[in-house]
C-alpha cells in the first residue's frame, strides 16, 4: 500500500525548454502533495506543498513562476520547470500525504524521484 | 530551509554489528519519522514515531520520540549489508503537515 509513482525517472533537456514531471498516488487519495528537491549527498528541501483544488504553497526562495505546480486531482499533481537552464539539475521527489492500510501511518509517502540534467 | 541536527553523517559498519543515529531539533514535532534512501531512489518510511517517550521497533529497527520532543534516535541491530544507504530523520509539524528533515547518515560498509 501507499505507492507513490513519478514520470519520468530521468530527463535530459536543453537549456531554455520546459520540463513537466508527474506525481501519482496509486493505491490512496492525497489531498495535499509535496515537492522536494535534492542536490548530490545533500538533505531534502521542500519547494512547495500542493493542494488540490487550490494554489500551491512555495517555500520562501522558491519562484512560482519558474516551478509551475498543478494538483488537478486527489491522486496527481504536476511540476513543471519552466525555461531551465543548468542550475535547475537535481533530483525532483514529489510525496503524497495519505494513510497506508500496510503501516497504519498517516503520513508522506514518497515518490522514487525524478533525475533531471538540463544541458 | 530549517532542518534538523542529525548525527552522526556518516559511518562505516561491519556486518553485524549494532548502529545508533540520532536527531535533535530546537523546535518541537508532533510527530517523528524516520526514512530510509537509496541511491536514485526516494526515502522509504521506515518507522513513524507520534507519542513523547513513545519505542517502536520494525524488525532490526528501533526508534524513540524523545520526551522533551525534540529529539529522535534510531537503532539498527545486528547490521546486514543492505542497510547500506542514507537514514533520514523528518520532524512533521501539526500544521500543513510539513516535514522538516535532518542531514542525513550516510551508513558504509567497512572495507
Amino acid at each position: 500500500g501507499a505507492v507513490v509513482s513519478q514520470h519520468p525517472s530521468w530527463v535530459i533537456c536543453k537549456s531554455g525548454t520546459s520540463v513537466k514531471i508527474e506525481c501519482r498516488s496509486l493505491d490512496f487519495q492525497a489531498t495535499t502533495m509535496f515537492w522536494y528537491r535534492q542536490f548530490p549527498k545533500q538533505s531534502l528541501m521542500l519547494m512547495a506543498t500542493s493542494n488540490e483544488g487550490s494554489k500551491a504553497t512555495y517555500e520562501q526562495g522558491v519562484e512560482k513562476d519558474k516551478f509551475l505546480i498543478n494538483h488537478a486531482s486527489l491522486t496527481l499533481s504536476t511540476l513543471t520547470v519552466t525555461s531551465a537552464h543548468p542550475e535547475d539539475s537535481s533530483f525532483y521527489i514529489c510525496s503524497a500525504h495519505g494513510t497506508s492500510g500496510g503501516l497504519g501511518t498517516d503520513t508522506q509517502y514518497f515518490g522514487p524521484g525524478t533525475r533531471l540534467t538540463v544541458l | 530551509g530549517q532542518q534538523l541536527n542529525q548525527s552522526p553523517q556518516s559511518m562505516f559498519i561491519q556486518e553485524g554489528e549494532d548502529v545508533s543515529m540520532n536527531c535533535t531539533s530546537s523546535s518541537i514535532f508532533n510527530t517523528w519519522l524516520w526514512y530510509k534512501q537509496d541511491p536514485g531512489e526516494g526515502p522509504v518510511l521506515l518507522i513513524a514515531l507520534y507519542k513523547a517517550g513513545e519505542l517502536t521497533s520494525n524488525g532490526r529497527l528501533t526508534a524513540q520520540f524523545g520526551i522533551t520532543r525534540k529529539d529522535s534516535f534510531l537503532n539498527i541491530s545486528a547490521s546486514i549489508p543492505s542497510d547500506v544507504g542514507i537514514y533520514f530523520c523528518a520532524g512533521q509539524s501539526a500544521a500543513g503537515n510539513k516535514l522538516t528533515f535532518g542531514g542525513g547518515t550516510r551508513v558504509l560498509v567497512k572495507p
